[in-house]
């Protein structure tokens, strides 16, 4: 059974800062199917990035995404007052869909 | 663009079944590359992906939920359903329905389901 793993749950920092967002998977994952998702209070989840570094459509560049093997980030490189959110990792396998705990982001 | 919406009872007994519905507008549940999941969030926790399934009626699930839960489609109304049996109060969750393109890009707004008698 595959288990994902984020880091940390909170992360506390101001708008213009870089966040750096964990995710790390039981066992080895293919970087395919490997997405990233943003939450807000009150609202459904949206698509980030898939195949762990491609942008969604409409996703500003701030947001990026890497890794490969267990390993995965998300970086969002300046922080907008609109970021602060809770951000999930998600992966695909034959078996379905795992999701990550979440981190929230806040001030 | 493609929308997609749930609807079904807010309220459930416990041990009863419950059933949702997706409408899809904007686009053809007919997509032969698609699936179309359902995903729910208990109040205050995370995401759980409950099961998908594509136009002809294939259909995946959560090994967790598998034995209760059925998925069904309608393609002359653009829709797929939802039911998940024998409902304790830990099912009470927001329900989103999403397209399945092995992550999910389009979502529903969610419909908040309470097990409560």
């Amino acid at each position: 059974e595959m288990v994902l793993t984020q880091s940390p749950v909170t992360l506390s920092l101001s708008p213009g800062e870089r966040a750096s967002l964990s995710c790390r998977a039981s066992h080895t994952v293919s970087s395919t199917y490997l997405a990233w998702y943003q939450q807000k209070p009150g609202q459904a989840p949206r698509l980030l990035i898939y195949g762990a570094s491609s942008r969604a459509t409409g996703i500003p560049d701030r947001f990026s995404g890497s890794g490969s093997g267990t390993d995965f980030t998300l970086t969002i490189s300046r922080l907008e007052p609109e970021d602060f959110a809770v951000y999930y990792c998600q992966h695909y396998s034959s078996s379905g869909f795992t999701f990550g705990p979440g981190t929230k982001v806040d001030i | 663009h493609l929308r997609l919406q749930e609807s079904g009872p807010g309220l459930v007994k416990p041990s009863q079944t419950l059933s949702l519905t997706c409408t899809i507008s904007g686009g053809s549940i007919s997509s032969t590359s698609d699936y179309w999941g359902w995903i729910r969030q208990p109040p205050g926790k995370g995401l759980q992906w409950i099961g998908s399934i594509d136009y002809s009626g294939n259909a995946y699930y959560n090994p967790s939920l598998k034995s209760r839960v059925t998925m069904s489609v309608d393609t002359s109304k653009n829709r797929f359903s939802l039911r998940l049996n024998s409902v304790t109060a830990a099912d009470t969750a927001v329900y989103y329905c999403a397209r399945d393109i092995r992550s999910f890009d389009y979502w529903g707004q969610g419909l908040l389901a309470t097990v409560s008698s």
